[in-house]
C-alpha cells in the first residue's frame, strides 16, 4: 500500500525556474526521505528529514516537514534540464522501521 | 553509482515460469531489501534479508521468496509468474535493518511476463 501521495503528479517548468513538489502521508513517521529516479532506473537518495526537524537544505534542494499536517515539500531551485526525473517521497514508520513506504511520485520535466 | 549491482538488466518470461533475480550489495552492507515497482507507481516493499534470514516482509504471496548469501549478496525468486508480476525489481543495501538512514539502490531488473 502507498503511504505518501505526491502532488502534482506531473510538473513541467523552464530551466532556471524553481520546482516544488508536495508529499502527504497518513501515519506517524520516524523520518521522510526523498528519492530521484531517472527513466525507470534505480533510485538515488536526495535528502532525509527526521520527524523532529522542520527544514533541511542540501545544495539546491530544500525540504520542509510539517508533522501536524502530515506533509512535506521538496523545492529544487534554479532547475536544470538534468533535473528531469521522477521524484518520490518515502516514509519510515516506527512500527515498520525496516522498510520504506513510497508514494506514486511526481514526474518533473525541465525544458531547456 | 551506488555500488549496488543487479542482474540481469532485462528479462522476458511467460506465465507460469519461474525467475531468479540477483543483487550484489554495496561493500560492507549486510542488509538487502527488495522492492517491486509497477509502471507509473512507486516502489513497494517485498522483503528484507539480514544475516541470511528474512527480517521483514511486505504484502506479497509466498511465491515470492529470497535468499541471502554469506557475502551478503541476495536473490529474489518468483514462482508461477503472473502477468501482474511485470515490473521493475529494485534491491537496496544498507548497513542496518532499520531504514533510519539512506538506502542505496541498484539499477533494477525489468521483468516482462507474457
Amino acid at each position: 500500500s502507498q503511504q505518501g501521495e505526491e502532488d502534482p503528479q506531473a510538473l513541467s517548468i523552464q530551466e532556471g525556474e524553481n520546482a516544488t513538489m508536495n508529499c502527504s502521508y497518513k501515519t506517524s513517521i520516524n523520518n521522510l526521505q526523498w528519492y530521484r529516479q531517472n527513466s525507470g532506473r534505480g533510485l538515488v537518495h536526495l535528502i532525509l528529514i527526521r520527524s523532529n526537524e522542520r527544514e533541511k537544505h542540501s545544495g539546491r534542494l530544500r525540504v520542509t516537514l510539517d508533522t501536524s499536517k502530515k506533509s512535506s515539500s521538496l523545492l529544487i531551485t534554479a532547475s536544470r534540464a538534468a533535473d528531469t526525473a521522477s521524484y518520490f517521497c518515502a516514509t519510515v514508520n516506527g512500527g515498520s522501521n525496516y522498510k520504506l513506504t513510497f508514494g506514486k511520485g511526481t514526474l518533473l520535466t525541465v525544458n531547456p | 553509482e551506488t555500488g549496488v549491482t543487479q542482474s540481469p538488466t532485462h528479462l522476458i518470461k511467460t506465465r507460469g515460469q519461474q525467475v531468479t533475480l540477483r543483487c550484489s550489495s554495496q561493500s560492507g552492507h549486510n542488509t538487502v531489501s527488495w522492492y517491486q515497482q509497477a509502471l507509473g507507481q512507486g516502489p513497494q516493499f517485498i522483503f528484507q534479508y539480514y544475516r541470511e534470514e528474512e527480517n521483514g516482509r511486505g504484502n506479497f504471496p509466498p511465491r515470492f521468496s529470497g535468499l541471502q548469501f554469506p557475502n551478503y549478496s541476495s536473490e529474489l525468486n518468483v514462482n508461477a509468474l503472473e502477468l501482474d508480476d511485470s515490473a521493475l525489481y529494485l534491491c537496496a543495501s544498507s548497513l542496518a535493518t532499520t531504514v533510519f538512514n539512506e538506502q542505496f539502490f541498484g539499477p533494477g531488473t525489468r521483468l516482462t511476463v507474457l
